[in-house]
């Protein structure tokens, strides 16, 4: 039984360029997170989806940050230009409203950024 | 955003000792979660409380669902070196499914 799988798993940078992270959420989940973790801030949520439709993007830190749900299958976070503040590890989580109550968050592995 | 205050920080204890550790919102959560991040890991889910007063508990693990809605606990026992890690707690709002987390409490278990 597949869990959220990430890619790539570590990604390290100049600044200046473009950095994009992918998602793939669990198989039937209908919610999608995108999250940031700092040893500074801790976790922060950048934006989620419910059925590929972004709900809220409050947390994106500013306009070079983008992110994208084209299918219930797939998701991306764009950085560009990147610069060396985004260094962090950027987590993916997928859950459910089917079966309520279980609103329960599964995470993948993380991708860990590192911005020179 | 909403703040969650977990504490305490961090914990050293010995190994065979039991730990307790909590969460506290400004504002009611009708869900609470608890998870366990391993160094060089995601998250991963330990409990999951949906309704006040709950007390829930997966092997070694219990957590309960405050009665006031704003706060959770999460109690070890006989703790073992492989609980090491960063235990989250997280709370979801009335309203809508956005989740938020806890600073964390590291813990350290000594042989």
């Amino acid at each position: 039984d597949a869990g959220v799988i990430q890619s790539p798993r570590h990604e390290v940078t100049e600044m200046g360029q473009e950095v994009t992270l992918r998602c793939k959420p669990i198989s039937g989940h209908d919610y999608l997170f995108w999250y940031r973790q700092t040893m500074m801030r801790g976790l922060e949520l950048l934006i989620y989806f419910n059925n590929n439709v972004p709900i809220d993007d409050s947390g994106m830190p500013e306009d070079r940050f983008s992110a994208k749900m084209p299918n219930a299958s797939f998701s991306t976070l764009k950085i560009q230009p990147s610069e060396p503040r985004d260094s962090a590890v950027y987590f993916c989580a997928s859950s459910t409203s089917g079966g309520a109550p279980v609103w329960t968050q599964y995470f993948g592995p993380g991708t860990r950024l590192l911005v020179l | 955003g909403q703040q969650l205050n977990q504490s305490p920080q961090s914990m050293f204890i010995q190994e065979g000792e039991d730990v307790s550790m909590n969460c506290t919102s400004s504002s009611i959560f009708n869900t609470w979660l608890w998870y366990k991040q391993d160094p060089g890991e995601g998250p991963v889910l330990l409990i999951a409380l949906y309704k006040a007063g709950e007390l829930t508990s997966n092997g070694r693990l219990t957590a309960q669902f405050g009665i006031t809605r704003k706060d959770s606990f999460l109690n070890i026992s006989a703790s073992i070196p492989s609980d090491v890690g960063i235990y989250f707690c997280a709370g979801q709002a009335n309203t809508g499914n956005q989740f938020y987390f806890g600073t964390g409490t590291s813990l350290t278990v000594i042989p």
